[in-house]
């Protein structure tokens, strides 16, 4: 089986930075994730890592290290509209079955 | 492009009913899934498909079924919903899992 470990919940203030932890479990893995879900919304895509490092898009990076089954999603200059829920998740073997961590909910204060 | 669409989305259903689901993608992607949200948690994969007459079971398939004649459509089967199933459900599209996955708006469901 599948499973994912990130944090429940994250506050910091506008213009932060946070760093969202994703520890996985998986039999053969195909990539890691990251979706952002604002309340009563849809997921919406933000990065995929295949290969060991850092993707960088906009102010957001997401890392990988899959020695240690780890990754990370970084949120810099920390906006209100950020406030949201962060999804970590990676495929199966047979890279058919997508599974999802429980989600970091991060709430931005000004 | 219309992206991913799920009808409807609200529904309330009495213990026992049945209806279904509509998902439908006009992306021309070969892989689509149902997932399941609970209040306060991520997302479970019910069932998922690679293409078209090809269907697999998630991580919880039971009391649900699908079936995908097209590419397009990719409808869910509740066939006796319980209070269980109370839930928001999301169909998502992609070309495959190590692709950006586009889900739908939602469908809310209560069974009472």
């Amino acid at each position: 089986g599948q499973s994912l470990e990130q944090p429940s919940e994250v506050t910091a203030v506008e213009g932060a930075i946070v760093q969202i932890n994703c520890t996985y479990q998986t039999s053969g893995f195909y990539g890691l994730s990251w979706y952002q879900q604002h309340d009563g919304g849809a997921p919406t895509f933000l990065s995929y890592n295949a290969l060991d490092g850092l993707e960088e898009t906009g102010r957001f990076s997401s890392f990988l290290s899959r020695s240690d089954s780890y990754g990370y999603l970084l949120l810099q200059e920390l906006q209100m509209k950020d406030s949201a829920s962060y999804f970590c998740a990676v495929g199966s073997a047979a890279g058919n079955k997508l599974t999802f961590g429980g989600g970091t909910r991060v709430l931005v204060k000004p | 492009n219309a992206g991913v669409t799920q009808t409807p989305k609200f529904q309330v259903l009495k213990t026992g009913q049945s209806m279904t689901l509509q998902c439908a993608q006009d992306m021309n992607h070969e892989y689509m899934s149902w997932y399941r949200q609970d209040p306060g948690m991520g997302l479970r994969l019910i069932h998922y498909s690679v293409g078209a007459g090809i269907t697999d079971q998630g991580e919880v398939p039971n009391g649900y079924n699908v079936s995908r004649s097209t590419t397009e459509d990719f409808p869910l089967r509740l066939l006796s919903a319980a209070p269980s199933q109370t839930s928001v459900y999301f169909c998502a599209s992609s070309y495959s899992t190590k692709n950006e996955q586009f889900f739908g708006p939602g469908t809310r469901l209560t069974v009472l």
